[in-house]
């Protein structure tokens, strides 16, 4: 069964430091999607993204995070200057299509910033 | 804010069923109702998902209410490997956007051997 891929699996940081987590997703999936979550807490949306540019982030995705799709099979996530309340895990899904596709997520990358 | 409400938890005993009620006394039309869990320290996880009819896959069955302001996931013998938080979203036919797809608190599943 396809599936997203995520890596690191885990990455130790110290704050200010910049941090890059990938993510490839489904072959002929289109929509792409970074979500987060701390530890204990609700799984929350940062970002969508289809045909190479942001659909719609929300505010947590702040000018310190950026995506791209470098190579048309990686999917990123950038965090230039890490701070202590980033730690968390974060999860990329994507989907093929609209409100009856399903979201197929990874397995998370879990980032702690020291 | 989530468009659902759900039990923060519920407990089952090891191959008995499990009903999950979900309420989204608000859905349109065109939202489709997704069940999603996630097992420790995994990512969410694809259940199952309807509009209007009752739907039935592999893992799952999800009745929906005639006038579809619930909904209820059934695992028909819950397994030790079943215990998870179990969300329910609503996402709307025209939404490609991850947005819309928000996850509540969920239900906290426990199984007892």
């Amino acid at each position: 069964e396809p599936e997203v891929t995520q890596t690191p699996s885990h990455q130790v940081t110290q704050m200010g430091q910049e941090v890059i987590l990938r993510c490839v997703p489904i072959s002929n999936h289109l929509y792409f999607y970074w979500y987060r979550q701390i530890l204990g807490q609700k799984v929350e949306f940062l970002v969508s993204f289809y045909n190479n540019e942001i659909s719609e982030k929300s505010e947590i995705f702040d000018d310190q995070f950026s995506v791209e799709r470098p190579d048309g099979s990686n999917f990123t996530l950038k965090i230039r200057s890490t701070k202590l309340e980033d730690s968390a895990m974060y999860f990329c899904a994507s989907t093929g299509g609209r409100g009856a596709n399903v979201l197929t997520f990874g397995a998370g990358s879990r980032l702690t910033v020291l | 804010d989530a468009k659902t409400t759900q039990p923060n938890s519920m407990e089952s005993n090891e191959e008995e069923p499990v009903h999950l009620p979900c309420n989204h006394s608000t859905i349109s039309g065109t939202d489709y109702i997704h069940w999603y869990r996630q097992l420790p320290s995994q990512g969410p996880e694809y259940v199952i998902h309807g509009l209007t009819s009752n739907v039935n896959n592999r893992m799952a069955s999800l009745a929906i209410a005639e006038d579809r302001k619930s909904s209820t996931l059934i695992l028909h013998r819950a397994t030790l490997r079943d215990a998870a938080v179990y969300y329910c979203i609503l996402r709307d036919y025209y939404s490609n956007y991850g947005q819309n797809f928000v996850f509540g608190p969920g239900t906290r599943l426990s199984v007892l051997p």
